[in-house]
């Protein structure tokens, strides 16, 4: 059974662009959170995706934006990119959205803003 | 806002010994909590969970326990291994939703 896949791996931007993150989640699994981890600020809570359907938001701003496809994979989205974005992304899937058992996460999409 | 704390980043204890992990949470409605392990260029993995109608967990050599009054909870690993050196992170949520709240994470060094 294949894990979480997340693309690309690494990504360098410049400040002022956009980029689009990937996540494929585990087959069956209808569930897709995405997490920011920051040195110091350990994983913070973006979004949760569930049907194609944004169920929660984290406290992250606009510029922050995801969606999910019928096939369960999931993109985020960050536009008009600030050094502070920064950080390792990473997804998480789940069965589904109201489990709380284990999540299942993938091994990030590192972001450098220059 | 941070609704769940790791005050130490770092823990460094000999092998054999026990490691004991503590986290605080702010949100007395978390009825759900994880802790997961995250080894340096992998997403962090699945540990042991509690949910907060028990106060102990325990799992081969992890044990979770839940201080629901203090709003605290804590991992010990007994013994520590050298291969346990991670970085750990605990996580609350509520059982209604997958918006799980993590800690910034505590660095583990255990030492052969």
């Amino acid at each position: 059974k294949a894990g979480v896949t997340q693309t690309p791996r690494y990504l360098i931007k410049t400040r002022g662009q956009q980029v689009t993150l990937s996540c494929s989640p585990i087959s069956g699994h209808r569930s897709v959170s995405w997490y920011q981890q920051t040195p110091g600020q350990g994983l913070q809570f973006l979004f949760e995706y569930f049907s194609e359907t944004q169920r929660n938001k984290g406290n992250f701003p606009g510029r922050f934006s995801g969606r999910q496809f019928s096939n369960s994979r999931s993109e985020m989205n960050v536009s008009t990119l600030e050094l502070g974005d920064s950080a390792l992304y990473l997804c998480a899937s789940s069965l589904v959205a109201a489990s709380n058992t284990e999540a299942f996460f993938g091994q990030g999409t590192r972001l450098t803003v220059v | 806002d941070q609704q769940v704390k790791q005050n130490s980043p770092s823990l460094s204890v000999q092998e054999g010994r026990i490691s004991i992990l503590n986290c605080d949470y702010t949100n007395s409605m978390f009825d759900y909590f994880l802790w997961y392990k995250k080894y340096p260029a992998e997403g962090p993995t699945f540990l042991i969970s509690i949910s907060s109608i028990k106060d102990k967990n325990e799992d081969g050599r992890f044990t979770v326990f839940l201080n629901k009054s203090a709003k605290h909870l804590s991992l010990h690993i007994v013994p520590s291994q050298p291969g346990d050196s991670a970085v750990y992170f605990c996580a609350a949520s509520l059982i209604q939703n997958n918006d799980m709240r993590f800690g910034a994470g505590t660095r583990l060094t255990v030492k052969p």
